[in-house]
């Protein structure tokens, strides 16, 4: 069975403070490995897909890593407006995308 | 309008009530999806389909009834819901349900409420 699992479960930061959200996964013949961002009271939206160990991918403060148990979820010099719930999805053999639980970040002015 | 549209946003029915969800994709994806979404928990695939024909339906209890009368329209029928259906439902599309390396593209949700 896919498994995706995701830590820190929450994470607060100041302003500025860099740091790393981690997905790790064990999902058979992996296809895509997906990073969402989600805010409340809104559906999750789509960051990066990662296809290959070693592959990376930025967009403004944010850079995705992929490794062959895991992904890294990187920010850089975080902002207020980065606070938000960070989903991580595996796919695989079985077509359907495996969830993690989120990692929820809350960055302080 | 683009993406994946969800009405309503917000919905509060008793437990003996009827009601239905709706989703619109304007993507000209082939796959559509419902989700069930708790606090704390993964997201829950409740159904799928492809080209309009169900192809998965992860055990979800009979009172919810999925609808695709097209690859543009998604719905949930709902009916003798209980308090632990609580929750927001989400429904994505993706190009297809196959090429499983293309992400899934989500609504906002239906924020739904049971007394």
């Amino acid at each position: 069975e896919d498994q995706v699992t995701q830590s820190p479960e929450a994470l607060r930061l100041q302003e500025g403070e860099s740091s790393s959200l981690n997905c790790s996964y064990t999902v058979s013949g992996l296809r895509g490995l997906f990073w969402y961002r989600q805010d409340p009271g809104k559906g999750p939206e789509f960051l990066f897909t990662l296809y290959s160990a070693g592959e990376e991918k930025e967009k403004e403060r944010l850079k995705a890593t992929l490794t062959k148990k895991e992904s890294f979820l990187h920010i850089t010099a975080p902002k207020p407006e980065d606070s938000a719930t960070y989903l991580c999805a595996g796919s695989g053999g079985s077509y359907i995308p495996t969830f993690g639980r989120g990692t929820s970040l809350i960055v302080h002015p | 309008e683009t993406g994946v549209t969800q009405t309503p946003r917000h919905l509060v029915m008793g437990m003996t009530n009827k009601k239905s969800l709706k989703c619109e994709q304007h993507l000209g994806h082939n796959a559509m999806y419902w989700y069930k979404q708790s606090a704390k928990k993964p997201l829950e695939l409740m159904f799928v389909y492809s080209l309009e024909e169900r192809v998965e339906n992860n055990s979800v209890p009979s009172r919810f009834s999925p609808e695709c009368p097209n690859s543009s329209h998604l719905f949930l029928h709902l009916h003798t819901l209980q308090p632990e259906d609580s929750a927001l439902y989400l429904c994505a599309s993706s190009q297809d349900m196959t090429a499983n390396d293309q992400p899934q593209h989500f609504g906002d949700g239906t924020r739904l409420s049971i007394l």
